[in-house]
């Protein structure tokens, strides 16, 4: 069965530089989600969009921006990086309302700041 | 604001042995769903097994099943025969139910419990 596919794998920047993670839903999910794992930690939600309108939002820091296309897949734009910002970044996504909420996780983009 | 609480950070069990991963949550909603993910080394996050609050039968699902007690805001996972590829960090997550119309929300994710299965 397809799965949440997350490009790239890896990324490695320079402080104060830009980033761009891309995710591709299952087939038919129409909502994405967005995570961050640091070293050790809980994912922690960034922000989520259904039906290409931000749907939920999270600690997400105004450096970092995202949106939803036509096609469903999502971007997750990040500015003026920081060290903090190194960690695993998840896309997820769900059939919405429907299939009693499970998200399902792509396997991520380890984002390293130097 | 909705909390999950794992109070064991790390576990073992024998192969072929069962154990028990706990988790206690708080919330003020009635509707919601709870859910284990798996994440073994290499990082991926595996849904387990999920559970809709509005259902009294615990959910299973092969080798993995749940005893939910929604008075007491308990939602523990049962492994029984366990593998070797059981060995994982194990997050018990909750999100509220949406209803039709409002996309999900987003999963609050306790802080994980360590298991290794020896052999």
């Amino acid at each position: 069965a397809a799965g949440v596919i997350q490009s790239p794998r890896h990324l490695i920047k320079e402080k104060r530089e830009t980033a761009t993670l891309k995710c591709y839903p299952i087939p038919r999910h129409d909502t994405v989600y967005w995570y961050q794992q640091g070293p050790g930690q809980d994912p922690q939600f960034l922000i989520s969009f259904y039906e290409k309108m931000q749907s939920d939002k999270g600690s997400i820091p105004d450096r970092f921006s995202a949106q939803q296309f036509s096609d469903y897949h999502s971007e997750l734009n990040m500015s003026s990086l920081e060290l903090g910002d190194s960690a695993l970044y998840f896309c997820a996504s769900s059939l919405g309302t429907s299939g009693a909420g499970a998200q399902y996780f792509g396997p991520g983009t380890r984002l390293l700041v130097l | 604001a909705q909390t999950v609480t794992q109070s064991q950070p790390e576990m073992s069990v024998q192969e072929a042995e069962t154990v028990t991963l706990s988790c206690t949550y708080d919330t003020s909603e009635n509707n919601y769903y709870l859910f284990w993910y798996k994440q073994p080394p290499s990082r991926q996050m595996i849904l387990v097994i999920r559970q809709e609050a509005y259902k009294q039968q615990n959910a299973t699902e092969n080798r993995f099943s749940v005893n939910f007690q929604k008075a007491a805001k308990s939602f523990s996972l049962k492994i029984s025969d366990s593998q070797l590829g059981d060995t994982a960090m194990y997050f018990c997550a909750f999100m509220k139910h949406a209803y039709s119309g409002a996309g999900s929300y987003q999963l609050t994710f306790g802080k994980g419990t360590k298991l290794s299965v020896i052999p």
